[in-house]
């Protein structure tokens, strides 16, 4: 079984330009999730849906930041305008219904690197 | 707030050698602890977790880990580390659905 697929893998930008993130979860997943992973750091949750409904967006910045999740199924994460701060890589994890403590399964991630 | 400590930033073993790395966690009930492990360039990968019951809790690739309520702790171990273990590993404190929190990490060298 195929686990979460993200794609670009890289992606080298300049600030001010906008980035996408696009990200399919294992099949039958009901709870999607975003991470930001600065570098030394742990993930930070940015935004977590339940099928298509964003249920905790709690610390995306929503100037910049938006999210999408059509149909219940794959997710994109855009960033605009990108700033030097957003370097960093961008994780996206999933789960099969959102029951507390469930194993959540994350993807490579997508390493942004804003110059 | 929950929260996570993980103390050691980097640790060094020679291979064959125990291994504990420790997590300190900070949550206001009973936490759901887990622990991950990342290689370079890959996402995280689950090692065990913890809920309730039995204290001490086996995971993946050999790995265990303590739950000590009274410590606000849950230390992962490995009694023989083999070369392919050198990783980053995390902790993390989960209570709500989906709610979780990560410490910033331990990177992990094992010496041949």
């Amino acid at each position: 079984e195929a686990g979460v697929v993200q794609s670009p893998r890289y992606k080298i930008i300049e600030k001010k330009q906008p980035v996408a993130f696009w990200c399919n979860p294992i099949s039958g997943h009901n709870t999607l999730y975003w991470y930001r992973q600065n570098l030394g750091q742990g993930p930070e949750l940015l935004i977590r849906y339940e099928n298509e409904e964003a249920v905790d967006d709690s610390q995306l910045p929503k100037d910049r930041f938006s999210a999408e999740r059509l149909k219940g199924v794959d997710s994109t994460l855009k960033i605009q305008p990108a700033e030097l701060g957003d370097s960093a890589v961008y994780l996206c994890a999933s789960s099969l219904g959102g029951v507390p403590g469930e194993t959540q399964y994350f993807g490579p991630g997508t390493r942004l690197l804003v110059l | 707030a929950q929260s996570v400590t993980q103390p050691d930033i980097h640790i060094t073993v020679s291979e064959g050698a125990s291994l504990e790395l420790r997590c300190n966690y900070s949550y206001g009930a009973t936490p759901y602890l887990f622990w991950y492990v990342q290689s370079p360039g890959q996402g995280l990968q689950l090692l065990l977790k913890y809920f309730s019951g039995d204290t001490l809790v086996q995971g993946i690739k050999g790995f265990e880990a303590e739950f000590k309520r009274s410590q606000s702790s849950f230390n992962l171990r490995k009694p023989s580390v083999h070369w392919s273990d050198a990783a980053e590993y995390f902790c993390a404190v989960g209570g709500g659905a989906g709610k979780s929190t990560f410490g910033d990490g331990t990177t992990l060298t094992v010496k041949p």
